[in-house]
């Protein structure tokens, strides 16, 4: 999961497993919640978001999972592969508001 | 698509130096924003402007400036460059949901 401070976390996942990342967030209030994906040397990508009024999203091989009980987030990669090997940031965001707050994110290593 | 193109992909600069940093984007969004990335940090906003000429402080404006003339084009000025603004930094804009990156501009104050 992610956390505060220097040490990236860092999630390693044999090629065609599934993987899981999670995501602590802190604003009640918000309303959407996002993954980024983020390459080396490039900035920052959408993969998908979900609303709070729901619980599951799915996309492309990415299942999306809220618990609004614990403020908990997590994305599902399917069949990982090794072009998913990037950090992962979630991000919050209050409605009607552009300020996104974003965690500290987690590294995913593919191992072929 | 949507395209944010950033001035530099990698900047050297020297302790007080003054340092402009320019940001593009092409699809009219009204929000553009300011973000440094360091590492185990994850991204941290410096300023945002949801207008022209409109700015707004984010969490850690100290030591920079923002200047928003026309709607495309949003630049992040450092007045005098110290070694603890060594950083990625990412501009983004925001469309309806989700927001749009560019590549990042490594900057290196010695």
């Amino acid at each position: 999961g992610e956390s505060v401070g220097l040490h990236l976390p860092t999630l390693s996942v044999q090629e065609g497993d599934n993987s899981i990342i999670n995501c602590a967030y802190s604003n009640s209030a918000s309303d959407y919640f996002i993954w980024y994906k983020q390459e080396s040397g490039k900035g920052p990508q959408f993969i998908i978001d979900i609303r709070s009024n729901m619980d599951k999203r799915q996309g492309q091989r990415v299942t999306v999972l809220l618990n609004k009980t614990v403020k908990h987030l997590s994305l599902q990669i399917a069949a990982t592969q090794p072009g998913d090997s990037a950090v992962y940031f979630c991000a919050e965001r209050a409605g009607g508001y552009q300020k996104v707050t974003f965690g500290t994110g987690t590294k995913l290593q593919v191992i072929p | 698509d949507v395209k944010v193109t950033q001035s530099s992909r990698y900047l050297v600069k020297r302790t007080g130096e003054k340092v402009f940093l320019e940001c593009v984007q092409d699809m009219d969004h009204e929000n553009m924003f300011w973000y440094r990335q360091d590492p185990g940090l994850g991204l941290r906003l410096i300023y945002f402007s949801y207008d022209v000429k409109m700015k707004e402080k984010g969490d850690i404006p100290e030591g920079y400036s923002v200047s928003r003339e026309k709607k495309e084009r949003f630049s992040l000025i450092l007045e005098s460059a110290s070694t603890n603004q060594t950083s990625m930094y990412l501009c983004a804009t925001l469309g309806t949901i989700e927001q749009f990156f560019g590549p990042g501009t490594r900057l290196t104050v010695l």
